[in-house]
């Protein structure tokens, strides 16, 4: 298993800054995904973010939007950049500790951000 | 396109009434499926998962589900819910061969009446 830590745990953010979230992780993982949660909707891949390689994102996300980081196998940000009314979400970090299908793919508790 | 549906929404049920959320999904080839729960204020944690095998699994907290290859289908199942069951639910499905990426279902808001 893993135990995932987010920070911060929820911020209030004025249009057009930037808020880096962290994730952390108990153990090494080789694969870190960043999801988002919209208010009412389920949840949407943004990125995956392995170590040592260019975060590969989904369609509709650009890395100019949600700059990744990924420094080592413990740890990501993702920055949500030039932020908007609609960018206001809950923003999951999310690990598969093994990188192999039959893994199980664990969630941070959520990072929950309003922009005005 | 391809995609995973979840057909209720919203599901109001009494103490002791039996549960079943519908879970499809529109991908072809070799899939791992699972079913997220979402208390409250809570993580997102996993409830069950089928990978291979017997298609009927058993999770977490009484639940079941049952991979039904020819509907494309993992419903969820529990014979008698709890208020403590009152939460979101979502499928989710593992594509083979495709990043090992998650895609989720629009969930299921269950409330149980005590």
């Amino acid at each position: 298993s893993a135990v995932i830590s987010q920070k911060p745990s929820r911020d209030i953010c004025q249009r057009g800054t930037s808020l880096t979230i962290q994730c952390q992780v108990d153990s090494q993982v080789t694969m870190m995904f960043w999801y988002r949660q919209q208010p009412g909707q389920s949840l949407t891949l943004i990125a995956t973010a392995n170590q040592g390689s260019e975060a590969t994102y989904e369609s509709g996300f650009v890395i100019d939007k949600f700059p990744i980081s990924r420094p080592n196998l413990t740890f990501s940000t993702l920055t949500v950049s030039n932020m908007s009314p609609e960018d206001s979400s809950i923003y999951l970090c999310s690990v598969l500790p093994g990188g192999l299908s039959t893994d199980t793919q664990y969630f941070g508790p959520g990072t929950r951000l309003t922009v005005l | 396109a391809q995609s995973v549906s979840q057909h209720n929404h919203h599901v109001i049920l009494s103490e002791a009434a039996s549960l079943e959320l519908g879970c499809n999904y529109s991908y072809g080839g070799t899939v791992n499926l699972f079913w997220y729960v979402q208390y409250p204020g809570q993580h997102l944690q996993l409830l069950l998962k089928y990978f291979s095998g017997d298609p009927l699994v058993k999770g977490i907290k009484g639940f079941e589900a049952e991979f039904i290859k020819s509907k494309f289908s993992f419903n969820l199942r529990k014979p008698s819910v709890q208020w403590s069951d009152t939460a979101e639910y979502f499928c989710a499905v593992l594509r083979y061969n495709a990043g090992n990426m998650l895609t989720f279902g629009g969930g299921t808001r269950l409330m149980v009446k005590p």
